[in-house]
């Protein structure tokens, strides 16, 4: 199985900061790398896919990067809605693994 | 606009199976796309189970493979997981969800999520 290492497991910021969250893959995953948003009480929200792609919707302020092992999303001029959790997986190859999360909390 | 919904017990017993239902709504099963479960667990990990395709074909994560069920009904435009011999290590949220591949495969349409408790 891919293994996926997501850093920070948690980051205080206030509004109007930017933050990065990145996303270490065992293995070369070719940039099938996706990023999803999630809040209390609700399901996953797609924030990106194809470790770059914004999803239909999703603010400019949110934006990915990366390739072969590396990947990172980067939240420009943090709103208060974005504060939340966020969960990189893989995209590549079953089984479809997940990070660990970032929780991103109000400083 | 195409929403699933997630059912079934909110409370199942070590040893027996857990049956879940996610019916579908604004699009046909059969038309297109990969139906998948995935599961958050208390501590917050999320897994992949599997899925059942447009065309019925199943692929499940080989850690659930000798316990896990995927199929469906398509005249109720339904896909339902079964999972057996489950123990509290199966207490979790499970969601359905639409899959797509697409530069990578990805999960865009989630149903709200079901909280499934194994306990005697």
């Amino acid at each position: 199985d891919i293994q996926m290492t997501q850093s920070p497991t948690s980051l205080a910021a206030s509004v109007g900061e930017s933050v990065t969250i990145t996303c270490l893959a065992s293995e070369d995953i070719y940039g099938s790398l996706v990023w999803y948003q999630q809040k209390p009480g609700k399901s996953p929200q797609l924030l990106i896919y194809g470790a770059t792609i914004l999803e239909d919707g999703i603010p400019s302020r949110f934006s990915g990067s990366g390739s072969d092992t590396q990947y990172s999303l980067k939240i420009n001029s943090l709103q208060p809605e974005d504060f939340a959790s966020y969960y990189c997986q893989n995209g590549l190859s079953t089984p479809y693994t997940f990070g660990a999360g970032t929780k991103l909390e109000l400083k | 606009e195409i929403q699933l919904q997630e059912s079934g017990p909110g409370l199942v017993k070590p040893s027996q199976s857990l049956s879940l239902t996610c019916s579908v709504t604004g699009y046909t099963i059969t038309s297109g796309y990969d139906w998948s479960w995935i599961r958050k667990f208390p501590g917050n990990k999320m897994e992949w189970m599997g899925y059942i395709s447009y065309s019925g074909s199943t692929n499940y994560n080989p850690s659930l493979k000798s316990r896990i069920s995927i199929t469906r009904d398509t005249s109720k435009n339904q896909f339902f997981l079964q999972l057996n011999s489950v123990t509290t290590e199966d207490t979790a949220t499970y969601y359905c969800a639409r899959s797509w591949v697409y530069y990578g495969f990805w999960f865009a349409y989630w149903g709200q999520g079901t909280l499934v408790t194994v306990s005697s």
